[in-house]
C-alpha cells in the first residue's frame, strides 16, 4: 500500500524557514518523481515544486523561485522542501504527492507574527 | 502558463441525478506525445485530493464507473451518472501538458440539493 506521511509544518514568523518531510512506502522511491502542492485556506490547489527520481530535473512555481529548496533522499525513500523567506501567502496545507496519483495527508504551515 | 477554467463553479445536485463539470483550458493540451494530459481530482470535505481520472478518460484503481472524463483539445467534462451523498466535494481538473507550471482549475464544489 502507498503512503505518503509530510511532517515539518508548524507555526513560522514572516521571513523564517521551515523544512518539510514526506517519507514515503509501499513502492520502489527512486523511480518515481515527486510533487509539492499546496493549499491556502478556503482556496484551490497550487502546484509548488517537482524533482525527478534522479533529482536530475527540478522546477519550481513563480511564486517560490528563489526561496523554497525541494530535494529528495532515495535511500530513506525521504523528499524534501525547504523553505525560506517565508510570506503570509505561503501559509496554507503542504502535500507530497507521487505521480499525481497518491497524496500524502497534507502538513499545515502557518505564516503569522 | 497554461489557464485551466471550471463552471460552475458551484454545482447543487439531487441525489440520484447526473452532474456535469467543464474545464477549458487557454490552449490545447495535446501534448507532442500524442497524449492529452488532462486530469480530475476530487476533494472531500477534510480530506487530501484524489486522482479519478487521467489523460481525460482513464479511471484510476477503485473509481467507480458512474465517474467518466471526455473532451479533447481544450474542452473536457467530468460527468457523475447519478451523484451519491459521497460525492461531495470540490472537484478540480489539472492540466500537465505544457509544464512547468502545473497548472489547476479553481475548484468546483458539488454539493447535494
Amino acid at each position: 500500500e502507498v503512503q505518503l506521511v509530510e511532517s515539518g509544518g508548524g507555526l513560522v514568523q514572516p521571513g523564517g524557514s521551515l523544512r518539510l518531510s514526506c517519507v514515503a512506502s509501499g513502492f520502489t522511491f527512486s523511480d518515481f518523481e515527486m510533487n509539492w502542492i499546496r493549499q491556502a485556506p478556503g482556496k484551490g490547489l497550487e502546484w509548488v515544486s517537482y524533482i525527478s527520481g534522479d533529482e536530475s530535473t527540478i522546477y519550481y512555481a513563480d511564486s517560490v523561485e528563489g526561496r523554497f529548496s525541494v530535494s529528495r533522499d532515495n535511500a530513506r525513500n525521504s523528499l524534501f522542501l525547504q523553505m525560506t523567506a517565508l510570506r503570509a501567502e505561503d501559509m496554507g496545507v503542504y502535500y507530497c504527492a507521487v505521480s499525481w496519483g497518491y497524496w500524502g495527508q497534507g502538513i499545515l504551515v502557518t505564516v503569522s507574527s | 502558463d497554461v489557464v485551466m477554467t471550471q463552471s460552475p463553479l458551484s454545482l447543487p445536485v439531487t441525489l440520484g441525478q447526473p452532474a456535469s463539470i467543464s474545464c477549458r483550458s487557454s490552449q490545447s493540451l495535446l501534448n507532442t506525445d500524442g497524449n492529452t494530459y488532462l486530469s480530475w481530482f476530487q476533494q472531500r470535505p477534510g480530506q487530501s485530493p484524489r486522482r479519478l481520472i487521467y489523460k481525460v478518460s482513464k479511471r484510476d484503481s477503485g473509481v467507480p464507473d458512474r465517474f467518466s472524463g471526455s473532451g479533447s483539445g481544450t474542452d473536457f467534462t467530468l460527468k457523475v451518472s447519478r451523484v451519491e451523498a459521497e460525492d461531495v466535494g470540490v472537484y478540480y481538473c489539472m492540466q500537465g501538458a505544457h509544464w512547468p507550471p502545473i497548472t489547476f482549475g479553481q475548484g468546483t464544489r458539488l454539493e447535494i440539493k
